[in-house]
């Protein structure tokens, strides 16, 4: 069965520090991969999303995320971040072809102003 | 106009209740999905609809039924729930499915709380 890994539940920084959040997924055949941003009180929204070509992902506010295949992982990093990233992201796999999103269960980001 | 809206915001209700709640999407999107999120669990997965027809039934008991009348709503009726039920119900709609990458946009939430 699919599964999705999140390896931090909870990560802590000061700004300007740098981020890198660790997202490994199990799923044999050709996927879409997504990250997911939950600001607090707000919607979950689209962070970025690898769906083919380039693995090195650009998305909204400064964040990028690496797709490699053989380790079958999509991190998610910044370089410096904001005490405004503080929120709860989720990375999500879904095969293509298919209508099953399946979701990790998150890693709650707090910076440090 | 957001893209996605649900209602209720909030809902109590009791184990004997029937109640419903509702999506509705303003993107044209012909896809449609119902999410349980309980703490500290990943998302779960519930229904989706693609083009009105239900295309996946996650294992959800029957105690939850989803209605799609069109591809801009959506409706999750409950009845006979039990205090285990109390989660966030996230809406979420995308367009078409398979080859493009397809992300999905989401609405604010019901937070249900089931007595």
């Amino acid at each position: 069965a699919q599964s999705v890994s999140q390896h931090n539940h909870h990560v802590i920084l000061s700004e300007a520090a740098s981020l890198e959040l660790g997202c490994n997924y199990s799923y044999g055949g050709t996927v879409n991969l997504f990250w997911y941003v939950q600001y607090p009180g707000q919607h979950l929204q689209l962070l970025l999303k690898y769906f083919s070509g380039d693995p090195l992902v650009k998305g909204i506010k400064g964040f990028e995320a690496e797709f490699i295949k053989s380790k079958f992982s999509f991190n998610l990093r910044k370089p410096s971040v904001q005490w405004s990233d503080t929120a709860e992201y989720f990375c999500a796999v879904r095969n293509t072809g298919g209508f099953k999103t399946i979701f990790g269960a998150g890693t709650r980001l707090f910076v440090k102003a | 106009e957001t893209g996605v809206t649900q209602t209720p915001r909030h809902l109590v209700m009791g184990m004997t209740n029937k109640k419903s709640l509702k999506c509705e999407q303003h993107l044209g999107h012909n896809a449609m999905y119902w999410y349980k999120q309980s703490a500290k669990k990943p998302l779960e997965l519930m229904f989706v609809y693609s083009l009105e027809e239900r295309v996946e039934n996650n294992s959800v008991p029957s105690r939850f039924s989803p209605e799609c009348p069109n591809s801009s709503h959506l409706f999750l009726h409950l009845h006979t729930l039990q205090p285990e039920d109390s989660a966030l119900y996230l809406c979420a709609s995308s367009q078409d499915w398979g080859f493009k990458g397809n992300e999905q946009f989401f609405g604010p939430g019901t937070r249900l709380t089931v007595l």
